[in-house]
């Protein structure tokens, strides 16, 4: 079956402009969590989605970056006025919430944004 | 926070040996620790769960230990084989939804 899609898989983009990243997460998987990966870095949690709402936000580091899931499904990622230290693979993951917070991550195969 | 220390350097060894991987915690234990697979340009892969209260989970060639006193645990794969190369990472539950993952450790195996 379908894994978890993101789109585009590369984005370069000027400083000061806004981007957004899409996820298409696994069929009937409720949780949906974006992450972030700079260049040799462990991943770094943004935020989680619980059908379309978002428990826990706490991730995003600035007030630039906002989330939203629309009929529990497809996620965009919104990065405004984008600033070089955003530049970093964003990743997608889906989970079935079934499993409870034990359930393994399927994780997309990100998004390389790049800010010149 | 929680932290978690892998081992930044890369680890390589001979095709055949069996691989050790560390993952340090430094705060609280979690209910459960993941192991996931990263190759180049690609989003992580799930290889295992183990909860606190096993010390020992096996995989075919995979094995992970918990040990909630040191604060510790091990990926072991066996028999190596050069298409186990790539990083490892190691992630925590921290309580909520989102995993805490560790930067991951490097595994090259030279045929």
């Amino acid at each position: 079956g379908a894994g978890v899609s993101q789109s585009p898989s590369n984005k370069v983009t000027e400083k000061g402009k806004d981007v957004e990243l899409r996820c298409d997460p696994i069929s009937g998987h409720t949780a949906l969590y974006w992450y972030r990966q700079s260049l040799g870095q462990g991943l770094e949690f943004l935020i989680y989605f619980q059908g379309n709402s978002a428990p826990d936000k706490s991730g995003l580091p600035s007030d630039r970056f906002s989330a939203e899931r629309t009929g529990g499904s497809v996620s965009t990622l919104t990065i405004q006025r984008t600033q070089q230290e955003d530049s970093a693979v964003y990743l997608c993951a889906s989970s079935l919430e079934s499993s409870g917070s034990y359930g393994e991550q399927f994780f997309g195969p990100g998004t390389r944004l790049t800010v010149l | 926070s929680q932290k978690i220390e892998q081992n930044s350097e890369a680890l390589n060894i001979q095709e055949g040996k069996t691989a050790t991987l560390t993952c340090n915690y430094t705060n609280y234990s979690p209910a459960y620790l993941q192991w996931y697979r990263q190759d180049p340009g690609r989003g992580p892969v799930f290889l295992l769960l183990i909860r606190e209260n096993e010390k020992e989970k096996r995989k075919e060639r995979l094995k992970v230990t918990f040990d909630t006193t040191l604060k510790q645990s091990l990926f072991h794969i066996t028999a190596s084989q050069p298409a186990d190369s790539a990083t490892y990472l190691c992630a925590l539950d921290t309580g909520r939804r989102a995993l805490t993952f560790g930067s991951g450790t490097r595994l090259q195996v030279q045929p």
